[in-house]
């Protein structure tokens, strides 16, 4: 239990599906991520939320829509998805604010495993 | 662009032999995380190290942050079955703290 929860855990969608990640923090942090990891690739940061605000969008294809509705709660919205956006698609959460100062360390969910067919 | 390195790509170990991961970043770093990811697991943070030399333990882990703040390095004594898993270094580019830039990670597989 790391006090991120994700869900659903696995997720199978068609390419003309609309469907949502969401994710909830326990741990009263300020700053919430959207990361997708991919085989053999770095961890690919999405986006950053602080204080509710969106903070940093890295040049994501807007097929993938997040939404934060307060500092707890993080969904990612997905529709019209790729085959090559099958992923694991992690939500991390940190103390400080992913701004001026360094976040510290940041607590992953479990993840939620996406295939699209 | 940004790019941090990790070396090697994946280790076999036999239960008992110590193992050693390398991070090697292109420019400065304000600080190195270290995360292991057990597999079918997600990341969970292990440190933090910020200051240039930099050496901490952590039972049978020693991590190292090089003197340039360019280079860091985990070594696991006398590995165990608990320790596989692939262990990730991520860094923030000094002057930029917005962003973590993360290597790719190295797998490690330990022989009982």
């Amino acid at each position: 239990e790391t006090g991120v929860t994700q869900t659903p855990r696995h997720l199978v969608m068609g390419m003309t599906n609309k469907k949502s990640l969401k994710c909830e923090q326990h741990l009263g942090h300020n700053a919430m991520y959207w990361y997708k990891q991919s085989a053999k690739k770095p961890l690919e940061l999405m986006f950053v939320y602080n204080f509710k605000e969106q903070t940093e969008n890295n040049s994501v294809p807007s097929r993938f829509s997040p939404e934060c509705p307060n500092s707890s709660h993080l969904f990612l919205h997905l529709h019209t998805l790729q085959p090559e956006d099958s992923a694991l698609y992690l939500c991390a959460s940190s103390r400080q604010g992913a701004g001026v100062t360094n976040t510290g360390e940041l607590f992953f969910g479990e993840g939620s495993r996406l295939t699209v067919l | 662009g940004q790019q941090v390195m990790q070396i090697p790509q994946y280790q076999h170990v036999q239960e008992g032999e110590d193992f050693t991961t390398y991070c090697n970043s292109s420019t400065t770093l304000s600080n190195i995380q270290w995360y292991k990811q057990r597999p079918g697991g997600h990341p969970v943070f292990l440190i933090q190290l910020v200051k240039s030399g930099e050496v901490k333990k952590q039972k049978r882990l020693t991590f190292q942050f090089g003197e340039a703040k360019k280079n860091s390095s985990l070594h696991i004594t006398a590995t165990q079955t608990t320790d596989v898993g692939t262990y990730f270094c991520a860094g923030f580019r000094a002057g930029n703290n917005r962003k973590l830039i993360w290597g790719l990670g190295t797998s490690l597989a330990v022989n009982p």
